[in-house]
């Protein structure tokens, strides 16, 4: 089956940094990937929706200029965690699909737990 | 949008069978997806469905009534390593990147 990595599994940080999460599709080309959050005891929320080579869509409430998505090529996309605080302390998970066509799954990566100090 | 309702816990016997329901309003259905979330964990695949019907794959098995909005997964002779949060997820084709919507997920505990 597909596989999509994350990195780093686990980061630690102080309030005010900057932190850089990576999902790759290991073999296969992914089209869209999606960014989720998810609090303790909650379900996945969708914060992003990237297409390669174009901006991401926000979903409503998240804050374009605090969680920065780049999906430069059809195997990496990166969230990045601006101006960090404890609130955002969460567990970031991407996931990723091949082409665009409506019978495509998604595929999860392995998650992010971050944590804000 | 879509509202996807499924019950937040459950308990069950090592053994035992579990149904676990999901119901859900979209306005242009797409599939719905079953996934397992262990704590701490990302979700896996479990079972996908488009068409009314029950899909069975060893344990477990899932039914979708496309004119009901309601889906269920069952799970037979659980064993415990089956404690974990079931996620009901449905894919609306109206939306324009077709992802994925999640329930609130059911945590489920499988006793001795």
């Amino acid at each position: 089956g597909a596989v999509v990595s994350q990195h780093p599994s686990r980061v630690i940080c102080k309030s005010g940094t900057s932190v850089k999460i990576e999902c790759r599709s290991l073999d296969f080309q992914a089209t869209t990937m999606f960014w989720y959050r998810q609090f303790p005891k909650q379900s996945l929320m969708l914060m992003a929706t990237s297409n390669e080579g174009s901006k991401a869509t926000y979903e409503q409430g998240v804050e374009k200029d605090k969680f920065l998505i780049n999906h430069a090529s059809l195997t990496l996309s990166t969230l990045t965690v601006t101006s960090a605080h404890p609130e955002d302390s969460s567990f970031y998970i991407c996931s990723a699909r091949e082409g665009r066509g409506i019978g495509n799954e998604q595929f999860f990566g392995p998650g992010t737990r971050l944590t804000v100090l | 949008g879509q509202n996807i309702d499924q019950p937040t816990e459950m308990t069950a016997t090592e053994g035992a069978i579990v149904q676990i329901n999901c119901t859900y309003q979209t306005s242009g259905f797409n599939g719905l997806f079953w996934y397992q979330q262990h704590a701490g964990e990302a979700p896996t695949f479990l079972s996908y469905n488009v068409l009314d019907g029950l899909e069975e794959k060893g344990r477990f098995s899932s039914f979708l009534s496309r004119s009901k909005g309601y889906s269920y997964l069952l799970l037979k002779e659980l064993q415990m390593k089956d404690s974990a949060s079931y996620l009901c997820a449905v894919r609306d084709y109206d939306n324009a990147g077709n992802m994925l919507t999640f329930g609130g997920g059911t945590r489920l505990m499988v006793k001795p």
